[in-house]
């Protein structure tokens, strides 16, 4: 069985300043790994993922994020906030070569200040 | 194309109705799934369609929900008898298994309501 813990449901930080959203897993096998933003009443979109190819994975609006084994863990990283940046985000697992269905993490709020 | 679809994007019904619910996914894509997602939560599997076989249905899914894709095009997800408790976001997504992609490209999601 997988699963997926994101720690802390709210993360506020200033506009300009370090964004980092935690992420630890489990799974019974290498994982696949996501993080999915998501704007009010909206879908999910894809920010970026790991496949295991490279550990140091880079995603759109320059969010990126490490597959670290040794501790199970994901975290997204962004140097510097944008107001644009408030929204939900999730982190996700698959394990690969099954129906690649998705188990979620309860997903972080971020909030950006001015 | 212009990603997947879902009609409609919110639905309001009474207790006891039935409601259906429709995706429309990429149109290359032969994976289709279907995922719930209540307030402060992540979304949670509910079934996966590869072309018109649905594949894997979880153990959230009741007896009261069905969920169809004729023709491995559109897929349906039809809730008899709604509960209160089925007031949620109901997400589709899709991808392309062939090409060995795990990527799912979501829809906008249907906010159910029962009043």
């Amino acid at each position: 069985a997988q699963s997926v813990t994101q720690l802390g449901s709210h993360v506020s930080v200033s506009e300009g300043a370090l964004v980092l959203l935690r992420c630890n897993y489990s799974s019974s096998v290498p994982p696949y790994l996501f993080w999915y933003v998501q704007y009010p009443n909206q879908g999910l979109q894809l920010l970026l993922k790991y496949t295991s190819a490279a550990t140091l994975v880079k995603g759109i609006n320059g969010f990126e994020a490490e597959f670290k084994k040794s501790e199970t863990s994901f975290h997204l990283t962004k140097p510097s906030a944008h107001m644009s940046d408030a929204a939900e985000y999730f982190c996700a697992v698959s394990e690969p070569g099954a129906n690649s269905k998705l188990t979620f993490g309860k997903g972080i709020t971020l909030s950006v200040r001015p | 194309d212009t990603g997947v679809s879902q009609d409609p994007r919110h639905k309001i019904t009474k207790r006891g109705q039935n409601v259906t619910f429709r995706c429309d996914p990429i149109s290359e894509h032969n994976r289709l799934y279907w995922y719930r997602q209540t307030l402060g939560q992540g979304p949670e599997f509910l079934t996966y369609f590869q072309n018109e076989a649905q594949l894997e249905k979880s153990r959230l899914l009741s007896d009261r929900f069905s969920a169809e894709r004729p023709k491995g095009s559109f897929s349906t997800l039809e809730i008899q008898r709604t509960e209160q408790g089925d007031s949620a976001m109901y997400l589709c997504a899709s991808s392309q298994h062939d090409r060995g992609g795990t990527e799912a490209f979501f829809g906008q999601g249907t906010r159910l309501t029962v009043v």
